[in-house]
């Protein structure tokens, strides 16, 4: 089974909320991921944690704020957002955090900010 | 500076014609390749990987992809499209070896004409 899930599937919220997006797999994976995407965009990455440590930042404002409490589970949580912020969010998992594997892509949260 | 680029932004193919999506990367060691699919508003599917050996690899769905080195390419093909492809396409090339970053194109658009 290669899948990845995540909830919830859309999510609006205000710019004072706090919120949480959840990422899941069983696949024994040990490197999962937090990408953005922008419409008609190719996705950027996040995050990347490997082996439950962050090992990838890249520059993202502190108004995210990602979370891995086990092998299975990736969370992120969203803090005083903006609109620009509205996106869509993907969570991936691949065996390793090397090139040599394969990411899984799950089907993302529509995050839409007001 | 690692980079991948899909020449084509948008391309339309009737259905039952054959396809060919572009890519071209530009990397200094031995590339590990991949193609993904995304279908609106869904997270992307992994179609293909090239990571050595035959220089054809088969996918997913009926695609096919070849690596070539002397033209830094590594195109996608599929001889008999079906309205079930209209979808974005992503090329992407795995970047540092330990990190297991992506960088992906910036997508080509698949329309398929009935």
């Amino acid at each position: 089974d290669t899948e990845v899930t995540q909830t919830p599937k859309h999510l609006v919220m205000g710019m004072t909320n706090k919120k949480s997006l959840k990422c899941e797999q069983h696949m024994g994976h040990r490197a999962m991921y937090w990408y953005k995407q922008k419409a008609k965009k190719p996705p950027e990455l996040m995050f990347v944690y490997s082996y439950e440590k962050l090992s990838i930042n890249e520059s993202v404002p502190s108004r995210f704020s990602p979370e891995c409490p086990n092998s299975s589970l990736l969370n992120l949580h969203l803090h005083a957002l903006q609109p620009e912020d509205s996106a869509l969010y993907l969570c991936a998992s691949s065996q390793e955090s090397r090139a040599a594997y394969e990411q899984y892509f799950g089907p993302g949260t529509r995050l839409t900010v007001t | 500076a690692q980079s991948v680029t899909q020449p084509d932004i948008h391309i339309t193919v009737s259905e039952g014609a054959s396809l060919e999506l572009r890519c071209n990367y530009s990397y200094g060691a031995t590339p590990y390749l991949f193609w993904y699919v995304q279908s609106p508003g869904q997270g992307l599917q992994l179609l293909l990987k090239y990571f050595s050996g035959d220089t054809l690899v088969q996918g997913i769905k009926g695609f096919e992809a070849e690596f070539k080195r002397s033209q830094s390419s590594f195109n996608l093909r599929k001889p008999s499209v079906h309205w079930s492809d209209a979808a974005e396409y992503f090329c992407a090339v795995g970047g540092s070896s330990n990190t297991g970053k992506l960088i992906f194109g910036q997508g080509t658009t698949l329309q398929v004409k009935p």
